[in-house]
């Protein structure tokens, strides 16, 4: 299997722009998790599927972002609009079952101008 | 606020050098994960502890899981440059998983 896949790998964008990440989780794993990472907040868990449906989105900062995951093999996280202090790293993992080994996919590094 | 909490927040060692780094909490769990995430890569799965006492070692690394099941320690013996990334630890068994803010460790050649 190729892993986690996301992209893009690199977004640059300007304040007001939308953004649209990526994900392909590995085939056959039921959860899907959403993080960003800085460096003053660490790696914080944003959002979390369980069979494409949305389980917990606590963690989403506020109605700029939305996640999607119309099939078991792809979801997005949308940010509209972009504001600079969305400039992070967004990684996305799965995991067989909930509680176990999480695989994370190499992120999308974004930086919002 | 943080599920768990890690210490140090960083450590700059050199190589050959042995260090410890600490992942503690109020709260007891059924298992523990230490992931480890090297610089501009996602974090991934060094090794999960189950039974409060137990130790598990990866080669030049040891992980010791609390008796009470609310702590975790690991130590890296002679460590080395490619030791070098953000070692975070995380809940198992929990639906909801909940990282450590990590350690970051720098091994100086």
């Amino acid at each position: 299997d190729a892993g986690v896949i996301q992209s893009p790998r690199h977004e640059v964008t300007e304040m007001g722009q939308e953004v649209t990440l990526r994900c392909k989780p590995i085939s056959g794993h039921d959860y899907l998790f959403w993080y960003r990472q800085t460096m003053m907040r660490g790696l914080e868990l944003l959002i979390y599927f369980n069979n494409n449906v949305p389980i917990d989105d606590s963690g989403m900062p506020e109605d700029r972002f939305s996640a999607k995951m119309p099939n078991a093999s792809f979801s997005t996280l949308k940010i509209q609009p972009s504001e600079p202090r969305d400039s992070a790293v967004y990684f996305c993992a799965s995991s067989l079952m909930g509680g176990e080994t999480q695989y994370f996919g190499p992120g999308t590094r974004l930086l919002v101008l | 606020t943080q599920l768990l909490e890690q210490s140090p927040q960083f450590l700059s060692i050199q190589e050959g050098e042995n260090l410890t780094v600490y992942c503690n909490s109020s709260s007891v769990f059924s298992s523990l994960q230490w992931y480890r995430q090297e610089p501009g890569e996602g974090p991934v799965l060094l090794v999960t502890v189950v039974t409060g006492g137990e130790v598990k070692k990866l080669k030049r690394l040891t992980f010791q899981f609390g008796d009470a099941r609310k702590d975790s320690s690991l130590h890296i013996t002679a460590a080395q440059p490619g030791d070098t990334g953000l070692y975070l630890c995380a809940p198992g068994g929990s639906y909801i998983p909940t990282f450590g803010r990590g350690t970051s460790l720098i091994v100086h050649p």
